[in-house]
C-alpha cells in the first residue's frame, strides 16, 4: 500500500518569513495529493491540492509542487502569518478507483511574531 | 448545510464497555470514513465505506466494526473498548475520487 512520510515534524519561523514541509510518497501510481490544516482542537481542514497532471499549483500565499519522477511534494507558505500556526497534513490517493488516503504524520508550524 | 456531523463530542468508557460513534453527512456524498488521530501519528483509517451498502478495512480495523446505514450515515462501533482505542475519532465524506475530504468534528473518546 502507500506510505506516505512528512518531514519536519516541527517547524518554527519568523512571521514574514517562508515556510516549507515536505512529503515523500511509494506508489507510482497516486494521482491526487491534498493538504490539510488542522488547528488545535479543531477538524482537518483543505487548504491546497494537486493532482499528478500539474507540476505547481498557488493561492495566494500559499504553494504545492509535486515532483512526480521523485515522488515528492511540498507545501510552500511564504509572507507567514500567526493564524498559520497549525499542524498541517500532506496525503496522497491510492488510485485504482480506490478513493482512499494516506496521510503523512503531520508537522506542527509554529509562527514567532 | 450542517455538512459532517459526528456525535457524541466526547465520550469516558471503562475497560470492556462497549459504544456506537455516530456520523452523518448531508452532502450527498458517496464515500464515507473513519480515521483515529493519536499524538504523532497523524490520521490512520480505520474503516472507509465507498458506497452505500459497503465497508472496507483501513489500516488499523482491528476492534472496530462499522455499519453504513444509508448515504447519509456511517457509524462506528468498538464493542469491548481498551485503553488503546483512547483517541480523537474523525469521520469524513468525499463525493469522489481524487477530490476533498470533508471532516466532522471529532470525539475525543477515553478509555480508562
Amino acid at each position: 500500500g502507500e506510505n506516505v512520510e512528512q518531514h519536519p515534524s516541527t517547524l518554527s519561523v519568523q512571521e514574514g518569513d517562508s515556510a516549507v514541509i515536505k512529503c515523500t510518497y511509494s506508489d507510482s501510481a497516486s494521482n491526487y495529493f491534498p493538504w490539510y490544516k488542522q488547528e488545535l482542537g479543531k477538524r482537518p481542514q483543505l487548504i491546497i491540492d494537486i493532482r499528478s497532471n500539474v507540476g505547481e499549483k498557488k493561492d495566494q500565499r500559499i504553494a504545492v509542487t509535486l515532483n512526480k519522477t521523485a515522488k515528492h511534494f511540498s507545501l510552500h507558505i511564504t509572507e507567514t502569518q500567526p493564524e498559520d500556526s497549525a499542524v498541517y497534513f500532506c496525503a496522497a490517493d491510492t488510485n485504482f478507483g480506490n478513493e482512499k488516503l494516506t496521510f503523512g504524520t503531520g508537522t506542527r508550524l509554529t509562527i514567532i511574531p | 448545510n450542517a455538512g459532517v456531523t459526528q456525535t457524541p463530542k466526547f465520550q469516558v468508557l471503562k475497560t470492556g464497555q462497549s459504544m456506537t460513534l455516530q456520523c452523518a453527512q448531508d452532502m450527498n456524498h458517496n464515500s464515507m470514513y473513519w480515521y483515529r488521530q493519536d499524538p504523532g501519528m497523524g490520521l490512520r483509517l480505520i474503516y472507509y465505506s465507498a458506497s452505500e451498502g459497503t465497508t472496507d478495512k483501513g489500516e488499523v480495523p482491528n476492534g472496530y466494526n462499522v455499519s453504513r446505514l444509508n448515504k447519509r450515515e456511517f457509524s462506528l462501533r468498538l464493542e469491548s473498548a481498551a485503553p488503546s482505542q483512547t483517541s480523537v475519532y474523525f469521520c469524513a465524506s468525499q463525493p469522489g475520487q481524487g477530490t476533498e475530504q470533508y471532516f466532522g468534528p471529532g470525539t475525543r473518546l477515553t478509555v480508562t
